[in-house]
């Protein structure tokens, strides 16, 4: 069974930068067809996408938070992550990392991130 | 932007009976449409991919229907363990994805 990991910090302080990172394993994130994502979901609210990288290593970002998301990954250590810049109160939402294809198979437990100061 | 509308936003129904949730797309999505349960505390999982085609270990009284905009997500039979949340999911061909805004499920 593919198993997803977040980690990163639970609290960041507004305007900084979140980091996160998840850790892949029983998959390749570089396998053909693959791809993996981040998804933020509110406290008791809606599910919103981020952006994915693809096994490829291109990258496509929901436009609303372009300006301000990087995915990147390191095939070495089949991990992928989130750069989350200029985080505000609004940002505060459980972030997940997901995979798979045109539905998302699997799932990390999700990482409570709390912007404030 | 494709705007995914869920309705109901809540529905409290009996055991045994018969569930419908609806999702409608702001624009014709062919069936590239997902449905996802989620319980209090976890990950999504997703029950229906492409319209109608149900994921592995997914019980059969989960069903989905529709294409174009129209789609609906149908238990036929509903238990205790179906309370939860449930989302539809469209992806475009770069997948980039839009979720509804959820539908909580209770028991009467």
């Amino acid at each position: 069974q593919v198993r997803l990991q977040e980690s990163g910090p639970g609290l960041v302080r507004p305007s900084q930068t979140l980091s996160l990172i998840c850790s892949v394993s029983r998959a390749s994130i570089d396998n053909g067809g693959s791809y993996w994502s981040w998804i933020r979901q509110y406290p008791g609210k809606g599910l919103e996408w981020i952006g994915c990288i693809y096994y490829s290593g291109r990258t496509h970002y929901n436009p609303s938070l372009k300006s301000r998301v990087t995915i990147s990954r390191d095939t070495s250590e089949n991990q992928f992550s989130l750069r989350l810049n200029s985080m505000t109160a609004a940002d505060t939402a459980v972030y997940f990392c997901a995979g798979s294809g045109s539905y998302l198979s699997y799932w990390g437990q999700g990482s409570l991130v709390t912007v404030s100061s | 932007d494709i705007q995914m509308t869920q309705s109901p936003s809540s529905l409290s129904a009996s055991v045994g009976d018969r569930v419908t949730i609806t999702c409608q797309a702001s624009q014709d999505i062919s069936n590239y449409l997902n449905w996802y349960q989620q319980k209090p505390g976890k990950a999504p999982k997703v029950l229906i991919y492409d319209g109608s085609n149900l994921e592995t270990g997914v019980p059969l009284r989960f069903s989905g229907s529709g294409s174009g905009t129209h789609f609906t997500l149908t238990i036929t039979s509903l238990q205790p363990e179906d309370i939860a949340t449930y989302y539809c999911q469209q992806y475009d061909d770069l997948l980039s994805y839009t979720f509804g805004q959820g539908t909580r499920l209770e028991i009467k």
